[in-house]
């Protein structure tokens, strides 16, 4: 059954704390992303990976940091320099490789929490 | 810098209409634009992409066009249904990669 899967669905941490995100596909992608949505503000680009090993900061990248060191893995951290990090952060994957028309696949999502 | 923006945030018709929701883009040229679906509390679902050289796209009750002129990209729901009730999120390719702009997404309620 293929498909793009997140854990945890709900994520609750202690300010200061660092926090992963995890981040599985098995399509075959060579490329993805990591969004985050607030209420109000669509969904804002952190990282995307286009191939193993090599990734680009998006439009918030800032208290964010990821590593691609398998195809079907993107972990995202959420380092405590991140000044508002609850929200419901999205992974996505595409066939990339500079198709650049391709459709993106969206993981359920993960809703951080910091108090 | 690129812009896109999608003209209401809510849109609220009776069941069996048809809903016309609208995308627009200002400073750039995208080769082509994307529709999704997203349910509260989940991530988006792909509908429908279109290329800069079609007009129009249908797929079952869904129709997408694209007018580069004016900037912008029309998305019809004909006779609508309680279960389209969803946000309709646009997007378009960046300039510099593979990556998407996504729009903030208009939010749809079909009420029988």
């Amino acid at each position: 059954d293929g498909g793009i899967t997140q854990s945890p669905k709900y994520l609750f941490r202690k300010e200061g704390q660092n926090v992963t995100l995890s981040c599985e596909q098995n399509l075959n992608h060579d490329a993805m992303y990591w969004y985050r949505q607030d209420p109000g503000q669509g969904l804002r680009l952190i990282y995307y990976s286009q191939i193993v090993n090599d990734f680009q900061k998006g439009d918030i990248a800032e208290g964010y940091s990821v590593s691609r060191e398998k195809k079907e893995s993107f972990p995202l951290t959420v380092t405590s320099a991140q000044k508002n990090p609850t929200a419901f952060y999205l992974c996505a994957s595409s066939i990339g490789g500079g198709q650049g028309a391709s459709e993106q696949y969206f993981g359920p999502g993960t809703r951080l929490t910091v108090t | 810098s690129q812009k896109i923006e999608q003209n209401s945030e809510a849109l609220n018709i009776q069941e069996g209409k048809t809903a016309t929701l609208t995308c627009n883009y200002t400073n750039y040229s995208p080769a082509y634009l994307q529709w999704y679906r997203q349910d509260p509390g989940r991530g988006p679902v792909f509908l429908l992409l279109i290329r800069e050289n079609e007009k129009e796209k249908r797929k079952e009750r869904l129709k997408v066009t694209f007018d580069t002129t004016l900037k912008q990209s029309l998305f019809h729901i004909t006779a609508s249904q309680p279960a389209d009730s969803a946000t309709y999120l646009c997007a378009l390719v960046r300039q510099a990669g593979t990556a998407l702009i996504f729009g903030k997404g208009t939010t749809l309620s079909v009420s029988s």
